[in-house]
């Protein structure tokens, strides 16, 4: 099936550590993004990628790092300097003006 | 991209037409409307976009006013599984970002 996947659904973060979560496409899309939803909000955009080894800060990037070395696939990396990390994290491709949407990771901390 | 406004939340009776209001008094002309909805704990999907005509595809209308500051979301008939928050969302198309400002959206419950 084409879509985009992310993994893990669910993930907990240490103090201190730096996780990643994972997002593939098979779309065949250009652009990428991250997003960022904390409980009854709307999206926030952390990071997005309009081409291969291109990516630009969203609106709060601070604390997180991406990675754009292959078309389907935009990882994002939460490090411990993100002091608040706890949310449900979207990412997203863009085709044609519409986008795409993973199902979602939800990362806690212990 | 203009701002949105939305009422928090609405109820529909299955089977009813569930009708979806947004406000967007600051859109410009080059923007246009889009609406996305979210069932619970997953991601957002994609329904219907407008710039000034009425649009109309296999999940719902988009009924847009003539001077462009509102529009409506028609769901003809309404399922459980319609129960999601809703988004409208206004932006440029080609955009350079993947900036969309959701919002909170619109709660709609779909009762029995």
């Amino acid at each position: 099936d084409g879509g985009i996947t992310q993994s893990p659904k669910y993930l907990f973060r240490k103090e201190g550590q730096n996780v990643t979560l994972s997002c593939e496409q098979n779309l065949n899309h250009d652009a990428m993004y991250w997003y960022r939803q904390d409980p009854g909000q709307g999206l926030r955009l952390i990071y997005y990628s309009q081409i291969v080894n291109d990516f630009q800060k969203g609106d709060i990037a601070e604390g997180y790092s991406v990675s754009r070395e292959k078309k389907e696939s935009f990882p994002l990396t939460v490090t411990s300097a993100q002091k608040n990390p706890t949310a449900f994290y979207l990412c997203a491709s863009n085709m044609n003006e519409k986008l795409f949407f993973g199902s979602g990771t939800q990362l806690s901390v212990l | 991209d203009a701002k949105t406004t939305q009422p928090p939340s609405m109820d529909c009776a299955e089977g009813r037409a569930a009708n979806l209001p947004c406000n967007h008094s600051t859109i410009s002309g080059n923007e246009y409307v889009y609406w996305y909805r979210q069932i619970h704990s997953q991601g957002p999907q994609y329904i219907i976009h407008g710039l000034k005509n009425n649009e109309t595809n296999e999940m719902a209308s988009l009924i847009i006013t003539e001077d462009r500051k509102s529009s409506t979301l028609i769901l003809p008939h309404a399922t459980l599984r319609d129960t999601a928050v809703y988004y409208c969302i206004v932006r440029a198309r080609r955009s350079n970002t993947g900036k969309l400002i959701f919002g909170q959206g619109t709660t709609l419950q779909v009762k029995p």
